[in-house]
């Protein structure tokens, strides 16, 4: 079973609207912690944000957010006011348990900003 | 500045060699791993490292092979018997968890493997 599920192949946005991409998690450890990445067209990985299972509240970090709904199993990545650079592949993540930092990732969201 | 350096960038391999990327980081971190990444797909992990002179193998180890005898170095050998080895492959580094909360992963810019 997949363990990071991100249904959305890919999502075309007008600059300065917010967006939402949507990421569901299957695990059966209490302990975990969930990661978005950005993936620009060169290549590199850059780590957005981050929320761990016992965090109370959601994380913020800027103009990202992430929408965390513990029951539910999701942890959505939420862009506000979006902007022509955020262009790019985004990747949620997750490592389990309190052992290695073995990050599991979804398949990835193509985000595309329109001027 | 600290960071994660992969080389090289992009690298061509006729069937049947063995080729190896190295992943050199500067950071000071504990944990090194490799990923893999095909077109359109998200990453799945190879190897990963959480001392040195000690690997443990990922989700798709077959046909590669790894070492660690620096803290900083940890080069990845993809062997002859790694059958559909055109891939994009990424080195990360991560601080021991009990340092720093998150734990994210910093990777490298990627070496891309084509076999012709």
């Amino acid at each position: 079973a997949q363990k990071i599920t991100q249904t959305q192949p890919g999502m075309f946005v007008q600059e300065k609207e917010a967006v939402t991409l949507d990421c569901t998690y299957d695990t059966s450890d209490p302990s975990y912690g969930l990661f978005w990445y950005k993936q620009p067209s060169s290549g590199e990985m850059i780590f957005l944000i981050y929320q761990g299972s016992y965090d109370q509240q959601n994380a913020t970090e800027g103009r990202y957010s992430l929408n965390f709904q513990k029951a539910r199993k999701s942890a959505n990545l939420v862009i506000s006011a979006s902007q022509l650079g955020d262009s790019a592949m985004y990747f949620c993540a997750m490592r389990e348990g309190s052992g290695a930092q073995k990050l599991v990732f979804g398949q990835g969201t193509r985000l595309t900003i329109n001027p | 500045d600290g960071g994660i350096t992969q080389s090289p960038k992009y690298l061509f391999r006729k069937e049947g060699q063995n080729v190896t990327l190295s992943c050199e980081q500067n950071l000071n971190h504990d944990a090194m791993y490799w990923y893999r990444q095909d077109p359109g797909q998200g990453l799945r992990l190879i190897y990963y490292s959480q001392i040195v002179n000690d690997f443990q193998k990922g989700d798709i180890a077959e046909g590669y092979s790894v070492s660690r005898e620096k803290k900083e170095s940890f080069p990845l050998t993809v062997t002859s018997a790694q059958k559909n080895p055109t891939a994009f492959y990424l080195c990360a580094s991560s601080m021991f968890r009990g340092l720093k909360r998150t734990g994210e992963l910093f990777f490298g810019e990627g070496s891309r493997l084509t076999v012709l």
